[in-house]
């Protein structure tokens, strides 16, 4: 298995800001990846991000409003840029456990934007 | 990758034994049926994962009818600290690894 950690677990934002999240795995992974999840409703996939090459985004996610850094095996970033009160969500990032769809998935970060 | 659906929500008893169904008709071949579990203000974990027949492990049995097109979680003698919300998913790994969650079944586990 994989721990992963996130920062900032939590924080509260005005709107058109940004906020750039951290996730931090104790091991190297091939494949992280991005998850919103808003208030009460299901895990929403927003991009696939292997190390050394860019982001891959999912229909609805753009580069410009969730720019995603990966700079090694270990570590990535996902940016929620110019944020407004609909990107208030819990963010999630995971990471492939190997096996047919295992992920791993951090603690999430908490995000409410006013 | 193939839709599921499942009960919105459930409640059960401490020590009952709680079956949740998901449906999945239009599961392809190469399809393993995968359920993850969510407690609150946590990521999803996963619980169990099966192709067919019957799986089991220390926390769940999955049950898989022969023609596939729904499957069974079963979590025997339930306590408060089952309280989640359980997710059915269907698919293969080389779709890149993705997730595909549907809406969920939220189980609420009574004393």
């Amino acid at each position: 298995s994989a721990v992963i950690s996130q920062k900032p677990s939590r924080d509260i934002c005005q709107r058109g800001t940004s906020l750039t999240i951290q996730c931090q795995v104790d091991s190297q992974v091939t494949m992280m990846f991005w998850y919103r999840q808003q208030p009460g409703q299901s895990l929403t996939l927003i991009a696939t991000a292997n190390q050394g090459s860019e982001a891959t985004y999912e229909s609805g996610f753009v580069i410009d409003k969730f720019p995603i850094s990966r700079p090694n095996l270990t570590f990535s970033t996902l940016t929620v840029s110019n944020m407004s009160p609909e990107d208030s969500s819990i963010y999630l990032c995971s990471v492939d456990g190997g096996s047919n769809y295992e992920q791993y998935f951090g603690p999430g970060t908490r995000l409410t934007v006013t | 990758l193939a839709k599921t659906t499942q009960p919105i929500s459930m409640d059960s008893y401490e020590g009952q034994e709680v079956n949740i169904t998901c449906s999945h008709n239009n599961i392809a071949t190469n399809d393993y049926i995968t359920w993850y579990q969510q407690f609150p203000s946590q990521g999803p974990r996963f619980i169990i994962q099966g192709y067919k027949t019957k799986v089991t492990n220390e926390v769940a049995s999955l049950f898989i009818p022969a023609d596939r097109k729904s499957s069974t979680l079963s979590l025997p003698r339930v306590s408060l600290s089952d309280t989640a919300v359980y997710y059915c998913l269907v698919g293969i790994y080389n779709q890149g690894g993705k997730l595909i969650f549907g809406q969920g079944t939220e189980l609420s586990v009574k004393p």
